[in-house]
């Protein structure tokens, strides 16, 4: 069964920094690209970063383009989001989200986690 | 970047009764088109992609038609547990990857 588990959001000062992880398991890891996607509370959904399966590939909304970088470590089938220069409008639910291309050129969001928290705030 | 538009913003019906849901783009996406479901205080579920195909698991009641710039998602005869909110996901000329700003369907 795949499962993708985040964690490591919470409550944070505006400026500060927080890195989200996301464990997958029930699949081959290092054979899929991976995406963050965020919600802000009572919101619509937010693509925010991309990594391709072998790390080659990678980008970025341009919101937070200059201040998040994604990641991803093969031995431990976890993916990762670093999060600088942390703004209010950054509050939002984090979700990782496996890729699946059925076709070269058909990919979509296939799998999700259930997400974490971000808050930042004074 | 592909803006994507859903419509209505909100749709009221009642159980039993067909739901036709709209999302346009900006541009043409060809059909690299899917459609979510999302439940309150749960991650987006696949519903559609490829603008017509149903992702493993869903009933047929869900179908999703359209190319070029404008798509249907349609629930034939609306459940219970339909009644949330629904988004249109684009992943054509990407990046960026960009959403609608989805559709509620409520009970009326």
């Amino acid at each position: 069964e795949v499962q993708l588990v985040e964690s490591g959001g919470g409550l944070v000062q505006p400026g500060g920094s927080l890195r989200l992880s996301c464990a997958a398991s029930g699949f081959s890891f290092s054979t899929y690209s991976m995406n963050w996607v965020r919600q802000a509370p009572g919101k619509g959904l937010e693509w925010v970063s991309y990594i391709s399966d072998s790390g080659t590939f990678i980008y970025y909304a341009d919101s937070v383009k200059g201040r998040f970088t994604i990641s991803r470590d093969k031995a431990t089938s976890s993916l990762y989001l670093q999060l600088n220069s942390l703004r209010a409008e950054d509050t939002a639910v984090y979700y990782c989200a496996r890729d699946l291309e059925v076709v070269p050129g058909t990919i979509f969001f296939d799998y999700w986690g259930q997400g974490t928290l971000v808050t930042v705030s004074s | 970047e592909i803006v994507l538009t859903q419509s209505p913003a909100t749709l009221s019906l009642s159980p039993g009764e067909r739901a036709t849901l709209s999302c346009r783009a900006s541009q043409s996406i060809s059909t690299n088109l899917a459609w979510f479901q999302q439940k309150p205080g749960q991650p987006p579920r696949l519903l559609i992609y490829g603008a017509s195909n149903r992702a493993t698991g869903i009933p047929a009641r869900f179908s999703g038609s359209g190319s070029g710039t404008d798509f249907t998602l349609t629930i034939s005869s609306l459940e219970p547990e339909d009644f949330v909110v629904y988004y249109c996901q684009h992943r054509s000329n990407w990046p960026p990857i960009t959403f609608g700003p989805g559709t509620k369907v409520d009970i009326k």
